[in-house]
């Protein structure tokens, strides 16, 4: 069982480049998100999704896009990379919504740096 | 909206000893608070949470305190072991108000 999986583990872009970040889980969970992890900031939230084909914006939504055309998959897209979003970002799952006490799966990581 | 803090940032302990980390919160509707440890390398894990209607968690090593009057829990580690070495993030959610908010993180060294 390989759990929630992330793509690429490490990239480098310039600014103005973009990129798409794959999440996928085996888990057949609802909900999936998006963090991002930078240091002495703790996990912020990006964009979660409650099922196949939604999106909602979480606490830092600017200059991302997400899609969740499939259950199993959470994209995270970078129309123009600005070293602004040189970070590690982490996708989560959980097969219910995380408030009604449900635990989140998250994925190793994928360190993104913006030159 | 809900904001939490946490201390220390940083924190040192010899193998064996115990080790504490704090927690606030200001949104007095939240009502689920977990804990997540991160190792090197890796992403968070789920290692004990508490829900509003609980004072008190336990979990062999690692037991969870929470007063919603003072609005504040607490991580309490005992017997630490290197292995405890990590980053721990507490977290509160607001229920069906909001999304689950993130301490900025606590590194835990436990020295041998």
């Amino acid at each position: 069982n390989a759990g929630v999986t992330q793509t690429p583990k490490f990239r480098v872009l310039k600014t103005g480049q973009s990129m798409t970040l794959l999440c996928a889980q085996d888990m057949n969970h609802e909900y999936m998100y998006w963090y991002r992890q930078d240091p002495g900031m703790g996990l912020r939230l990006i964009h979660y999704s409650v099922g196949e084909g939604t999106t909602a914006k979480g606490e830092v939504p600017d200059g991302y896009n997400v899609s969740r055309l499939k259950k199993q998959n959470f994209l995270l897209g970078l129309e123009s990379a600005a070293p602004s979003q040189t970070s590690v970002y982490f996708c989560a799952s959980s097969f219910l919504r995380h408030d009604r006490n449900e635990k989140l799966f998250f994925g190793s990581g994928t360190q993104l740096s913006v030159l | 909206g809900e904001n939490v803090e946490q201390h220390p940032s940083t924190l040192s302990v010899q193998e064996g000893d115990s080790a504490v980390i704090k927690c606030t919160y200001s949104d007095s509707a939240s009502n689920y608070f977990p804990w997540y440890k991160q190792e090197l390398g890796k992403g968070p894990q789920l290692i004990i949470d508490i829900r509003s209607n609980v004072g008190e968690k336990k979990d062999q090593r690692i037991a969870v305190t929470l007063n919603k009057t003072a609005k504040h829990f607490s991580l309490h580690i005992t017997e630490t072991q290197p292995e405890d070495s990590a980053v721990y993030f507490c977290a509160a959610s607001p229920g069906s108000q909001g999304n689950l908010i993130f301490g900025k993180g606590t590194k835990l060294s436990v020295k041998p």
